[in-house]
């Protein structure tokens, strides 16, 4: 089947540090979303990319969808402790199903 | 409040009893949908479901059912459980599928455990 990976699997970032989680599917995306989901929550929408080469900005987020759209990236500039959390992208497949990647778990050190 | 529920939020049973998983959306969504969340695997659709009585089989379907009689409603049905079942369970929902996606609204989590 499909497959979404993103990398890496875990981070542990001092306070202030920058993270960056890459995800990369086996297929071309009509479009990417972006989830974050809180230790012991569920997964709440951040954004959805659609064009190629698309950035959107959120504050500290910066979002990228890849030329090609088989890639994207997350990027958080100076991290806080509100930023811990698992990111995930998800992109659909078929028009109708949905691939979310394996996610990338952020631990922010205070 | 727009919001995704779900019922029960924990459930410890044992293999081979039935059990349904109830989602309710109040948001007037065309598109639902049931993930499970396993460790180092994200999550992965079982089942979902563009409108009323039409459902279809997601990356991991076997060993569920659903049905989709009303539009506000989307049960996972397990007939059989088994341990490898075991696992975390969201349902999701969507003004609308196919190729103009929108963001998915989660439901809280079923975390079901099968002995």
């Amino acid at each position: 089947g499909q497959q979404v990976m993103q990398i890496p699997q875990y981070q542990h970032v001092q306070e202030g540090e920058d993270f960056t989680t890459y995800c990369n599917s086996s297929t071309t995306l009509s479009n990417i979303q972006w989830y974050k989901q809180r230790p012991g929550g569920h997964p709440v929408f951040l954004i959805q990319l659609v064009k190629s080469g698309e950035v959107k900005k959120q504050k500290r987020l910066t979002f990228q969808f890849g030329e090609a759209k088989k890639n994207s990236s997350l990027h958080i500039t100076a991290t806080q402790t509100t930023d811990v959390g698992t990111y995930f992208c998800a992109g659909p497949y078929a028009g109708n199903q949905f691939y979310f990647g394996t996610g990338t778990s952020l631990t922010v050190i205070p | 409040e727009a919001q995704v529920t779900q019922n029960p939020r924990y459930l410890i049973t044992v293999t081979g009893k039935k059990l349904t998983v109830t989602c309710s959306q109040n948001m007037n969504h065309e598109y639902m949908s049931w993930y499970r969340q396993d460790p180092g695997l994200g999550l992965r659709q079982i089942y979902y479901s563009m409108n009323v009585e039409v459902t279809d089989k997601g990356d991991v379907p076997e060993g569920y059912k659903v049905s989709r009689k009303e539009k506000r409603n989307f049960p996972l049905i397990l007939e059989s459980p088994s341990p490898n079942q075991t696992s975390l369970y969201f349902c999701a929902s969507s003004p609308s599928g196919g190729i103009l996606t929108y963001e998915q609204y989660f439901g809280p989590g079923t975390r079901l455990t099968v002995t």
